[in-house]
């Protein structure tokens, strides 16, 4: 089983249409971040949590909106969503141990299509 | 602001040979962390290797080694003894002040027979 799970892996939606992209996580980390992948422009930050008392905007965040609803889920909404919006969505943890060299877990992934 | 950047959009390598993809990166802060990520064509995200700014060794981990030159701000990954299942899209990453990383936009490698 995949210690980090989102939830759904694919979805197409319409222009305008509000959607969740949902993240939970059997690791035990703290820390939960979401990011988009566009072909050729690698991984960006969109939101970040360091515990579920603590959102933080990233590079990208607008036009999307997070919920930390307990320590091992984090949730990503699109509010209304727009075509360029399309991209694969990543979700990933780390560990709190309160140095640098902790390493992202990654989900699998979530592909979204906004026709 | 911390910024990664790798110049090789693509790279090809014969199998069973050593690869080096390049990675230099900007930043201000004296602490930092560097990652490297392997991405196959399903998609997701392996982490690789690690290096701390401060770390006097260069990292490596089985077939994966970073070349690390603090003063270049460089932090070259090398595959040694390539293998088919090398080809996948390559992240350079950088851990900023946040913990977040801050990746570049990646390097296609291709490991022919």
């Amino acid at each position: 089983d995949a210690d980090v799970t989102q939830t759904p892996r694919n979805r197409i939606t319409k222009t305008g249409k509000r959607i969740m992209l949902e993240c939970s996580q059997t690791k035990g980390h703290d820390r939960m971040y979401w990011y988009r992948q566009d072909p050729g422009l690698g991984l960006r930050l969109i939101y970040y949590s360091f515990d579920v008392k603590d959102i933080n905007k990233g590079e990208i965040s607008d036009g999307y909106s997070v919920s930390r609803q307990a320590q091992a889920k984090f949730s990503l909404s699109l509010e209304s969503a727009i075509p360029n919006q399309t991209a694969l969505y990543f979700c990933a943890t780390s560990d709190s141990s309160g140095t640098r060299n902790s390493p992202l877990h990654f989900g699998n992934g979530t592909r979204l299509t906004v026709t | 602001a911390q910024k990664i950047t790798q110049t090789q959009p693509g790279m090809f390598v014969q199998e069973k040979e050593a690869v080096t993809l390049d990675c230099t990166y900007d930043t201000s802060d004296p602490s930092y962390g560097l990652f490297w990520y392997k991405q196959p064509s399903s998609g997701e995200m392996i982490f690789l290797i690690y290096q701390g700014s401060y770390d006097q060794q260069n990292a490596t981990e089985g077939r994966y080694s970073l070349n690390f030159q603090k003063a270049r701000k460089s932090a070259n990954l090398v595959i040694s003894a390539s293998q088919l299942g090398d080809s996948a899209m390559y992240f350079c990453a950088i851990s900023n002040s946040g913990y977040a990383l801050n990746f570049g936009k990646g390097t296609s490698l291709l490991v022919t027979p």
